[in-house]
């Protein structure tokens, strides 16, 4: 059964411009989750999309964005790149069910200079 | 928001070492996750734990959710190299599918 997959794993950008990062979930895993990690915070929860549609949302402002598709893969887009956006971005699927475990990629590596 | 705390940040030990970290809120969470991270790469999930005071073993390493489901365990038994990463607990919010997690504890395990 093939993981999570991710892609890029490394990206660099220049301030300002925007990005798109893929997420391919495990097969059958109908609920996609990005988390943003960086050393100072650890990681932090982006969005969560369920079916195509946003379950959940964490506090990060309207330059984040996502969205899925009808087969489940995910798609995350980051606009007028910031120095501070550099980070591993994390992508994790779920199955739902009464315990949450998160199977993750191996996250794309963002450097923005 | 629920918050989780892990302890200690960092951890260095020799190999054959005994060791323990912890998890703990002052959250009731109905099941914890523990993951490892190597750097560059993605949180591999070891174990979770749903029920208050169990105990579940992982060849040599052990974790327990405290009877009250708000702290958790991970003792290590005999620590070798290939034990080194960050070790990272969560747990889900509200119910949701959003998971908490922990800052970790970075454990090197030197030969």
């Amino acid at each position: 059964k093939a993981g999570v997959t991710q892609t890029p794993r490394y990206l660099i950008k220049t301030r300002g411009q925007q990005v798109t990062l893929s997420c391919s979930p495990i097969s059958g895993h109908r609920s996609v989750s990005w988390y943003q990690q960086t050393p100072g915070q650890g990681l932090q929860f982006l969005f969560e999309y369920f079916s195509e549609t946003q379950r959940n949302k964490g506090n990060f402002p309207g330059r984040f964005s996502g969205r899925q598709f009808s087969n489940s893969r995910s798609e995350m887009n980051v606009s007028t790149l910031e120095l501070g956006d550099s980070a591993l971005y994390l992508c994790a699927s779920s199955s739902t069910g009464f315990v949450t475990e998160a199977f993750f990629g191996q996250g794309t590596r963002l450097t923005v200079v | 928001t629920q918050l989780l705390e892990q302890s200690p940040q960092f951890l260095s030990i020799q190999e054959g070492e005994n060791l323990t970290v912890y998890c703990n809120s002052s959250s009731v969470f109905s099941s914890l996750q523990w993951y490892r991270q190597e750097p560059g790469e993605g949180p591999v999930l070891l174990v979770t734990v749903v029920t208050g005071g169990e105990v579940k073993k992982l060849k040599r390493l052990t974790f327990q959710f405290g009877d009250a489901r708000k702290d958790s365990s991970l003792h290590i038994t005999a620590a070798q190299p290939g034990d080194t990463g960050l070790y990272l607990c969560a747990g889900p919010q509200g119910g949701s599918e959003k998971l908490v997690f922990g800052k970790g504890t970075k454990l090197t395990v030197n030969p």
